[in-house]
């Protein structure tokens, strides 16, 4: 079945521009989790979700970042302001319960100018 | 808080050759690690999950291994390959934040070469 995807998978802005990442879990994965990956470090936790509500957002790094997931599927990270330090991959991961095994999409690449 | 360390950073070997990836935890108290592939402009696939209570896992050519008390994991790779060229990232779920958080280490690149 078809896996984690992610749009764009490439966005380039300019600092101070709004943008909004989007995430497609596997179907039927009730957990969701944001990632975000800078250039030669791990993945970093920014948020989970359960069902429809944000279960743990104690990894946004500020206000300027939140994310929504409205029918429990789709997900998006909605970043403000955006500063060039916000440059990085974002990732994104489903898994059928939260106690299940996490599967990652391909990310997208966001750089800030 | 939870830190992951991976060493080495990098790593280039010959075709063949047998290796080991490092990773060590600063906080015992995990619910299980896990090892990740992550090939470039790709996403992360999960190559073996050892929960807290075992010692090891096999899959294929890969063998992860699990020393909690001394917060150590190892990923053995025998007969190396090309196609084994990745960033292999490391990554635990820690008790004291919660099952749904991987944290992960800073990976090792391998290139293998022919």
């Amino acid at each position: 079945g078809a896996g984690v995807s992610q749009t764009p998978s490439n966005k380039v802005t300019e600092k101070g521009k709004y943008v909004e990442l989007r995430c497609d879990p596997i179907s039927g994965h009730t957990a969701l989790y944001w990632y975000r990956q800078s250039l030669g470090q791990g993945p970093e936790f920014l948020i989970y979700f359960q069902g429809t509500g944000a279960a743990d957002d104690s990894g946004l790094p500020n206000d300027r970042f939140f994310a929504v997931r409205p029918e429990g599927s789709v997900s998006t990270l909605k970043i403000q302001r955006t500063e060039r330090g916000d440059s990085a991959v974002y990732l994104c991961a489903s898994s059928l319960t939260d106690q299940e095994t996490q599967y990652f999409g391909p990310g997208t690449r966001l750089l800030v100018l | 808080k939870q830190e992951v360390t991976q060493i080495p950073a990098a790593l280039s070997v010959p075709e063949g050759e047998n290796l080991v990836l490092n990773c060590s935890f600063t906080d015992s108290a995990i619910y299980n690690l896990q090892w990740f592939r992550q090939d470039p402009g790709k996403g992360l696939t999960s190559l073996l999950l050892i929960q807290s209570s075992q010692r090891e896992q096999t899959s294929g050519r890969l063998n992860a291994s699990l020393d909690k008390s001394s917060g150590r994991s190892t990923l053995y790779i025998a007969a190396s390959q090309p196609g084994d060229s990745a960033t292999y990232l490391c990554a635990v779920h820690t008790l004291n934040t919660g099952f749904q958080k991987l944290v992960f280490g800073t990976g090792t690149r391998l290139l293998v070469s022919p």
